[in-house]
């Protein structure tokens, strides 16, 4: 399979911690994606780093990227209940997306 | 409003039946992509088209599947004799201009009894 894998598959945070999530990709890149799935709904795009980028920032975001390990993480800061969602990072090679597996965060109240 | 408009949003039928999938970006778009998502899955790429042009097919595309672009406008993708395991969210997607920043669809759900 093309797709990325990401780390963890599930996560559980109260509000107000910190969520990590690390995504793992196989092709080269033009830039990496985050998108976040709301239960029932479709993708938004949240935030793109690009290939010679190491770190960007938006809002509680903080988005890395290590293309010599083709890897990159996705820090949401302060975390509230309504960042609940599942989480998929996008491998862009150019033509296609190729995205991640996805990490389910659950933000406790 | 995704900006892009799927139809129908939800199809049920049964082993072996042929179902069709239209997709209709409200704006021009050169790209267009179908995805298909599973359950607790990311979106798994299965074709794009540049204008009419289909220009890559996933291996997930089997011989039973196929999309056209006709005008290079709105897309379809049909299954013929649909088995238990089609049964997913297929996906039209689009890209911003500029970017590959893609705005999704709502989605169009085969259930396949």
């Amino acid at each position: 399979s093309q797709q990325g894998e990401e780390d963890p598959q599930a996560l559980s945070i109260q509000e107000g911690e910190n969520a990590t999530m690390n995504c793992s990709y196989k092709t080269s890149i033009n830039n990496l994606q985050w998108y976040r799935q709301n239960s029932g709904r479709g993708l938004v795009h949240l935030i793109l780093i690009r290939s010679n980028e190491r770190e960007k920032h938006s809002g509680r975001l903080r988005v890395t990227l290590d293309t010599s390990k083709k890897s990159s993480s996705l820090l949401i800061t302060a975390s509230r209940a309504a960042d609940t969602a599942s989480y998929f990072c996008a491998a862009d090679n150019t033509d296609k997306l190729i995205f991640g597996t996805g990490t389910r965060l659950q933000v406790f109240p | 409003d995704t900006g892009v408009s799927q139809d129908p949003r939800h199809k049920i039928t049964k082993r072996g039946q042929n179902v069709t999938f239209r997709c209709d970006p409200i704006s021009e778009h050169n790209r267009l992509y179908w995805y298909r998502q599973t359950l607790g899955q990311g979106p798994e790429f299965l074709t794009y088209f540049q204008n009419e042009a289909q220009l890559e097919k996933s291996r997930l595309l089997s011989d039973r599947f196929s999309a056209e672009r006709p005008k290079g406008s709105f897309s379809t993708l049909e299954i013929q004799r649909t088995e238990q395991g089609d049964s997913a969210m297929y996906l039209c997607v689009v890209p911003q201009f500029t970017t590959n920043v893609l705005t999704f669809g709502a989605g169009s759900r085969l259930t396949v009894l």
